[in-house]
């Protein structure tokens, strides 16, 4: 099926570092998500952008809407060893009544404390 | 409740059987998905259900899996003579009108 290109696909850094990963679609999106992930957990919904070109901030989490509906990125600043786990994006199309997401395929974190 | 819930939490089978997984919604959303998740993957769209509408199953990966959702609450997500590729945890998800999903914590399922 259709998936949005995430990347990185890991990372690992050192703790009280900043951290990027973005997603990137062929398609318009109307609805841009952030979910982390935990193991043995469902997927934590994390930033949700509504609008082109919106930036929305969650503590040390920001996320952008690109200005195309095309792309999201997300970035945590001084990275916590909590902050591990992986990281999905979603985009939404929201066409009709339709509003099953398409997924990336993830950005798996690595903390060094 | 206040969350998805999903059970069991985990399930080892063997090849062969029939397995039924549940998912309990949070009351009120409208919306519910059951995803696959394989290990180290991405999320595997299997099946959607949106009220009363028919359910999208585009994504389920063959006729041995189907599902239901009763009354518009509860789901079962139904796998006929497992086989060891069936192996991964399904996640099922709601969602109300106007925001994104939530997540139960899956099922485990291991054919053996």
């Amino acid at each position: 099926g259709q998936q949005l290109n995430q990347s990185p696909q890991s990372m690992f850094i050192q703790e009280g570092e900043d951290v990027s990963m973005n997603c990137t679609s062929s398609s318009i999106f109307n609805t841009w998500l952030w979910y982390k992930q935990d193991p043995g957990e469902g997927p934590v919904l994390l930033i949700a952008l509504y609008k082109a070109g919106e930036l929305t901030s969650n503590g040390r989490l920001t996320a952008q809407f690109g200005i195309t509906r095309k792309d999201s990125f997300l970035n945590i600043s001084a990275s916590i060893p909590s902050d591990v786990g992986i990281y999905f994006c979603a985009g939404q199309l929201n066409a009709g009544n339709n509003r099953k997401l398409i997924w990336g395929l993830g950005t798996s974190l690595a903390v060094n404390p | 409740g206040a969350g998805v819930s999903q059970s069991p939490s985990n399930k080892v089978t063997e090849k062969g059987k029939d397995v039924e997984l549940r998912c309990d919604p949070i009351s009120g959303h409208t919306a519910l998905y059951w995803y696959r998740q394989s290990l180290g993957q991405g999320l595997e769209f299997l099946i959607y259900f949106q009220g009363n509408s028919a359910p999208d199953k585009s994504g389920l990966p063959s006729d041995r899996f189907s599902a239901e959702r009763t009354g518009g609450s509860v789901s079962t997500l139904t796998i006929q003579r497992t086989q060891q590729e069936d192996s991964a945890v399904y996640l099922c998800a709601s969602s109300s009108l106007f925001y994104g999903y939530t997540f139960g914590s899956g099922t485990r399922l291991t054919v053996v």
